[in-house]
């Protein structure tokens, strides 16, 4: 099993939909989560971080969080053709202290 | 505030060549990563300093690569020889801290093509 697991998609949604980006982890003493945005031939960009259970919200984007059920996800409103990216989900490991990544998803927003 | 600066951007070489990538860190900011990002892949960390010191190596392929951050602030990466499937974009990032609330930057990444 994969420390953190992703759905690689790519995820196509229409312009002004909401996007659902899913993540799920197998350290079940993490407490700390990332979402990082990655437009192609970029690097990564930190947009999201949430650490404890339940939604966080900051602009069109919420972050939600479950501990128990080991999943974390983010939900983009409204969704704009400059969402386009790869969506990076990232657990800081309880065991090592690293930051461990998932493969990505690649959202792809149509107008 | 100064982002991560790293060079070249891109690289081509030949197997068996070395080849060696810089990483200038935001001013102040202690800890230093590099990770690998193979294409279609999420970033994997080779190397963490704090400060000069090494955090954590363990999945630096020792015969190959290595790292090193003099005085706790540029750091270079090496790969001597290189393999085909060194191919991929080497990411600096830095951060304030090593604790859970301290985000990492990242630089725009040196793309590696290993013919």
């Amino acid at each position: 099993q994969k420390e953190v697991e992703q759905n690689s998609g790519p995820l196509s949604v229409p312009e002004g939909a909401i996007a659902s980006l899913n993540c799920t982890y197998s350290d079940r003493g993490s407490q700390s989560f990332f979402w990082y945005r990655q437009y192609s031939g970029k690097s990564p960009e930190l947009i999201m971080s949430i650490y404890s259970n339940g939604d966080k919200e900051d602009g069109r984007f919420t972050a939600q969080l479950n501990k128990a059920s080991q999943y974390v996800s983010l939900l983009i409103r409204d969704s704009q053709p400059s969402d386009s990216a790869t969506y990076l989900c990232a657990v800081l490991s309880s065991n090592t202290g690293k930051l461990i990544f998932g493969q990505g998803t690649t959202l792809q927003v149509k107008p | 505030e100064a982002g991560v600066a790293q060079s070249p951007r891109y690289k081509i070489i030949e197997k068996r060549q070395s080849v060696a990538f810089w990483c200038n860190p935001i001013s102040g900011h202690a800890t230093l990563y590099w990770y690998q990002q193979i294409l279609g892949q999420g970033p994997k960390l080779l190397i963490q300093f704090q400060n000069n010191g090494v955090v954590d190596d363990s999945q630096l392929p020792k015969d190959r690569f290595s790292a090193e951050r003099l005085k706790g602030v540029d750091s270079t990466l090496k790969i001597q020889p290189a393999k085909l499937e060194d191919s991929a974009v080497y990411l600096c990032a830095s951060s304030a801290g090593t604790g859970s609330y301290s985000p990492l930057h990242f630089g725009n990444g040196t793309r590696l093509t290993v013919t």
